[in-house]
């Protein structure tokens, strides 16, 4: 079976800082990693996702995240904060049970401060 | 605009009765999900379709149902037997999941059982 863990429910940035949100996962398999942002009673869009390829993998608004199989980890980031990406964000993975099943963290809420 | 559509956005229900929530896409997917979303739990999943006339059961099936007659429509009825109904329920689809596909997400229905 898969899994994600995602490290700290809540994070807090400063407008400009470096922010960095954290994803473990557990596969058995190959796995498909995703990250998706919602904001405030929406549903989720898509940030961007690893298949396969480069383990480094560019996204919207300027996030990035780096696949690190030794490490069972897909790491989101961005260089600078900007007040509109407060919002909560959701690392998935799949790739089991022919890939029908996508499995969600608990999410991480992301707090910019001016 | 192609799309998920859910309906309705806000739904109050009586304990004891069973309600619908509607889910309409036009994006010629195959597979559709249904997920609840919960604070702090992220998002677990009721049912999956891959195709017409066909259904899966995901991690919290019991007090749910669901039909798929059509490809474009996967409705899910929350019958009285859920104890804890009040949440966010997300709606999905996505072609060829098992190639690591994006999953698109309606903007979800809120239930409350008053």
């Amino acid at each position: 079976a898969q899994s994600v863990t995602q490290l700290g429910s809540h994070v807090s940035v400063s407008e400009g800082a470096l922010v960095l949100l954290r994803c473990n996962y557990s596969s058995s398999v190959p796995p498909y990693l995703f990250w998706y942002v919602q904001y405030p009673n929406q549903g989720l869009q898509l940030l961007l996702k690893y298949t396969t390829g480069a383990t480094l993998v560019k996204g919207i608004n300027g996030f990035e995240a780096e696949f690190k199989k030794s490490e069972t980890s897909f790491h989101l980031t961005k260089p600078s904060a900007h007040m509109s990406d407060a919002a909560e964000y959701f690392c998935a993975v799949s790739g089991d049970t022919g890939g029908f099943k996508t499995i969600f963290g608990a999410g991480t809420r992301l707090f910019v401060k001016a | 605009d192609g799309g998920i559509t859910q309906s309705p956005k806000y739904l109050f229900r009586k304990e004891g009765q069973n309600v619908t929530l509607s889910c309409e896409q036009n994006l010629n997917h195959d597979a559709m999900y249904w997920y609840r979303q919960d604070p702090g739990q992220g998002l677990r999943l009721i049912y999956y379709s891959q195709i017409v006339n066909d259904f899966q059961k995901g991690d919290i099936a019991e007090g749910y149902s669901v039909s798929r007659e059509k490809k474009e429509s996967f409705p899910l009825t929350v019958t009285s037997a859920q104890k804890n109904p009040t949440a966010f329920y997300l709606c999905a689809s996505t072609t060829r999941p098992e190639f690591g596909n994006t999953i698109y997400f309606g903007e979800g229905s809120w239930l409350t059982v008053v």
